[in-house]
């Protein structure tokens, strides 16, 4: 069985301050790792993915995640917030079964 | 290449009615999944096609059910609507399990 927690509903960041999204992973197989992001009326957007090898992954739009499979955490880091930023983020984890979301991040970006 | 393409991306029912909503994959994508989102539930798995097959089913009554032809375009139907159907239905595609999942823009059903 696989599950995914997204800690924090909700984050504000000002811009061009570090962004932080936490997400921790229940998996019974290694897990394929994932991160998306969704704009208003629009489908999720691939921002990067964890399969195998390097643990640190990096991906669209200056954003990166580590995979940390002693503390089941892929948390997506960006060293600078920027306005187009704001938007909800989606960690999810794919093994034997189907994809499995998390419950999403929306994160605001102040000026 | 062409993205994953839903119709109609809004729609407007009653009550009671029945509903079919469609999904073109990216060519070569042979997997097909459907999710509801909700705000109250966020992203629920419906269910996934792989080769005209259904894969897996989420915990979603009867009334939902999907298909997928040869082709790999797959639809999904909704029986006797209820206002709680009301949400974005998203279509992905990908190559298998395990793989990224690439999504059309959705569906945006609403119910009176």
């Amino acid at each position: 069985a696989q599950s995914v927690t997204q800690l924090g509903s909700h984050v504000s960041v000002s811009e061009g301050a570090l962004v932080l999204l936490r997400c921790n992973y229940s998996s019974s197989v290694p897990p394929y790792l994932f991160w998306y992001v969704q704009y208003p009326n629009q489908g999720l957007q691939l921002l990067l993915k964890y399969t195998t090898g390097a643990t640190l992954v990096k991906g669209i739009n200056g954003f990166e995640a580590e995979f940390k499979k002693s503390e089941t955490s892929f948390h997506l880091t960006k060293p600078s917030a920027h306005m187009s930023d704001a938007a909800e983020y989606f960690c999810a984890v794919s093994g034997l079964a189907d994809m499995r979301f998390g419950a999403g991040t929306r994160l605001t970006v102040k000026p | 290449k062409a993205g994953v393409t839903q119709t109609p991306r809004y729609l407007i029912k009653t009550r009671g009615q029945q509903v079919t909503l469609s999904c073109s994959p990216i060519s070569g994508h042979r997997s097909v999944s459907w999710y509801q989102q909700t705000p109250g539930q966020g992203l629920q798995f419906l269910f996934e096609y792989f080769s005209e097959t259904q894969r897996n089913k989420g915990n979603f009554p009867g009334r939902f059910s999907g298909r997928q032809f040869s082709n790999s375009r797959s639809e999904m139907n909704v029986s006797t609507l209820e206002l709680g159907d009301s949400a974005l239905y998203l279509c992905a595609s990908s190559l298998g399990r395990g793989t990224s999942q690439h999504f059309g823009d959705g569906t945006r059903l609403s119910i009176l």
